[in-house]
């Protein structure tokens, strides 16, 4: 059974602050990974999408990285802005089967003005 | 790329009565999926939608509680029976285009109330 766990669990960062987001992961027999966003009160709003061939991915301020042997991913944020703050969130899906995915505990991140 | 809107956005609702949640995806998409979120937690799959046939449900979820309609490839239904206050959440449905390297999309969500 996959287990995904995000480190840390909450993060405050004064703006313009680089930053890094932790995943984790227990099964590495994976298809892709993909990180999103969630506004309070909100859905999801996908981020960057990495597949299991991959070792990054790119969009603007954020790159994700994967090492799957080692069952980890990264987001790291350049330049953090108070519109970053929102709960980040890593999901991992399993390349066998019906290739479940499978979502990460979250990392609410806040940037302070 | 797809997008998913959903019905209703939010509702609050009485003990023991039931609620059903649309989802439609602008695109034909092979798979849809139900997902919820109780308050502080990540997201928790609920069932897979099958087109013309039964969800598949994960452990812990059962179709007598969460029976879930799939008539075609872009609309799908999730009705949350004998409400519980225990069944506040946020519920979301998700869609993916195809099988392999493709994207999983997400609707806004349906946060549901009961008291």
């Amino acid at each position: 059974k996959q287990e995904v766990t995000q480190i840390p669990a909450a993060l405050s960062v004064p703006e313009g602050e680089n930053l890094v987001l932790n995943c984790s992961f227990t099964d590495s027999a994976i298809y892709n990974l993909q990180w999103f966003r969630q506004d309070p009160g909100k859905g999801l709003t996908s981020l960057l999408l990495i597949q299991s061939s991959q070792r990054e991915q790119t969009s603007g301020r954020l790159n994700a990285s994967l090492d799957k042997s080692s069952g980890r991913s990264t987001l790291y944020i350049a330049a953090s802005q108070p519109g970053d703050s929102a709960t980040y969130l890593c999901a991992v899906r399993s390349s066998g089967g019906y290739q479940k995915v499978t979502f990460g505990t979250g990392t609410k991140l806040q940037v302070i003005p | 790329s797809a997008v998913i809107s959903q019905k209703p956005s939010r509702d609050i609702c009485q003990r023991g009565t039931s609620l059903t949640i649309q989802c439609q995806v602008d695109s034909q998409v092979t798979m849809m999926f139900w997902y919820r979120q109780q308050p502080g937690q990540s997201l928790t799959l609920i069932a897979t939608a099958n087109q013309g046939s039964e969800a598949t449900y994960e452990s812990g979820f059962v179709i007598d509680k969460f029976p879930i309609s799939r008539p075609n490839l872009t609309f799908s239904t999730l009705t949350v029976s004998n409400m519980s206050p225990e069944d506040s959440s946020i519920y979301l449905c998700s869609g993916r285009l195809g099988t392999g390297t493709d994207t999983q999309y997400f609707g806004p969500g349906t946060r549901l109330t009961v008291l």
